[in-house]
């Protein structure tokens, strides 16, 4: 059974630092490509970034580039967003989701499995 | 940047036929994938490639794409498909999600 389980949310001052992690298991995590995706109160999803099955390809949504760093441990089965900088807009609910490929740029990319979520305050 | 277009609501009555659309330029040549998110929950996929639904997905979600119109359609819709629906394609190395529908069911 594939299992995401994200942790590391909680509030933070603006300008501050985060380090989210998505801890892994029920399926070879260095065979898929591996995503964060956020959801601000009442609002829709926003994909943030992915990395690709073996971790050589990143990529970022425009709105936290330079900001937030993605990377996997891919002995640990884990994936952590590093995010810096912080903006009162960045305050989400923000998934782990593993996706359906490998590679991040599949054409056919989907996201099959989600985790519950871990919440992100940017607040003073 | 590429953007996908929802309507923001559609209601439908109990058994009857509910449609969700996502617009965008050249989409049909792209592959449209549909997720489901109830209050509280994380988003499940209905529906990917354009026309597959993952093991588990009741037979009534079905989807479309051409043109630069994806359809989700939902057939003798239940209450239990209240719920946000939304649309995502890939574009440039970017996973790109439509803003939402929320489909009432009444």
């Amino acid at each position: 059974e594939v299992q995401l389980l994200e942790s590391g949310g909680g509030l933070v001052q603006p300008g501050g630092s985060l380090r989210l992690s998505c801890a892994a298991s029920g399926f070879t995590f260095s065979n898929y490509a591996m995503n964060w995706v956020r959801q601000a109160p009442g609002k829709g999803l926003e994909w943030v970034s992915g990395s690709s099955g073996g971790g050589g390809t990143t990529t970022y949504a425009d709105s936290v580039r330079g900001r937030f760093t993605i990377s996997r441990d891919t002995p640990r089965s884990t994936l952590d967003l590093q995010m810096t900088a912080l903006r009162p807009e960045d305050t989400a609910v923000y998934y782990c989701a593993k996706a359906a490929t490998q590679s991040i740029a599949a054409a056919d990319l989907y996201l099959d499995y989600w985790g519950q979520g871990t919440l992100v305050t940017v607040s003073s | 940047s590429y953007e996908l277009t929802q309507p923001p609501s559609v209601s439908v009555s109990p058994g009857q036929t509910a449609s969700i659309t996502c617009s965008a330029d050249k989409l049909g040549y792209k592959f449209a994938s549909w997720y489901q998110q109830k209050p509280g929950q994380s988003p499940v996929v209905v529906i990917y490639e354009d026309t597959k639904r993952p093991s588990g997905i009741p037979g009534r979600f079905s989807g479309s794409n051409s043109g630069n119109t994806a359809t989700l359609t939902i057939s003798g819709t239940q209450t239990m498909d209240e719920a946000d629906y939304y649309c995502q394609a890939w574009d440039s190395s970017t996973v790109v999600f439509g803003g939402g529908t929320k489909l009432t069911v009444l």
